[in-house]
């Protein structure tokens, strides 16, 4: 079975802090993928990454920015942390053209 | 733009119902349509894959259609368990290497027991 792992569950952080979020897949995928998930506006695709070091911007990447350095693991970055970042974050990968998996997701709360 | 809708938002049945979720979409230039399941505070578990070429996918109690010219597909639910309460979430792919996904979002479903 795919398993993706995103490395906290919940999290709480300042305003203006550098916030980093972690996600590792298992299974040799290509492709992966950072979401944010809001109430009544539904998963909006972040960044995303079809190799290493390759990175393409999603729908909302601003006051994002992301790293994949290795091929199993995908960073999501908020460079200044802002209190309308709280969001649930939830990242995916895929090989070439095939369905995405997903992590159980990280909760961001910014105070 | 385009866009995925999920109507209605909210549904609740009674246990052993056989129940419809909807989702439409606005462009008929569709590569895939993936439906998903959402528990609470958890990521989405993939249920069933639709490419464009197909017109349903079936799996267990589960089937899905697919009708690229009115832009609508529907989740079909036999026998629902309360066990099936959760979020479904549909999403186009765009097809190619990474077949990005447009999400509508959500039908929160009830089964009550």
């Amino acid at each position: 079975d795919v398993k993706v792992t995103q490395s906290s569950r919940y999290l709480v952080k300042r305003t203006g802090e550098k916030v980093f979020l972690e996600c590792v897949q298992d299974m040799d995928h290509e492709n992966m993928f950072w979401y944010r998930q809001d109430p009544g506006l539904g998963l909006r695709l972040i960044y995303f990454s079809y190799d290493v070091k390759m990175k393409e911007k999603g729908d909302i990447p601003e006051g994002y920015s992301v790293s994949r350095e290795k091929k199993e693991r995908f960073s999501l970055i908020l460079e200044s942390a802002s209190t309308n970042q709280t969001s649930m974050y939830l990242c995916a990968s895929s090989r070439r053209g095939q369905p995405q998996h997903f992590g159980d997701g990280t909760r961001l709360s910014i105070l | 733009k385009q866009e995925v809708t999920q109507i209605p938002a909210a549904l609740s049945v009674p246990e052993g119902e056989n129940l419809v979720l909807n989702c439409s979409f606005t462009d008929s230039a569709i590569y895939n349509l993936q439906w998903f399941r959402q528990d609470p505070g958890k990521g989405l578990t993939s249920l069933l894959l639709i490419q464009s070429s197909q017109r349903e996918q079936t799996s267990g109690r589960l089937n899905a259609s697919l009708d690229k010219s009115s832009g609508r597909s529907t989740l079909y639910i036999a026998a629902s368990q309360p066990g099936d309460s959760a979020t479904y979430l549909c999403a186009r792919g765009g097809g190619g290497a990474t077949n990005k996904l447009i999400f509508g979002t959500g039908t929160l479903l009830a089964v009550q027991p």
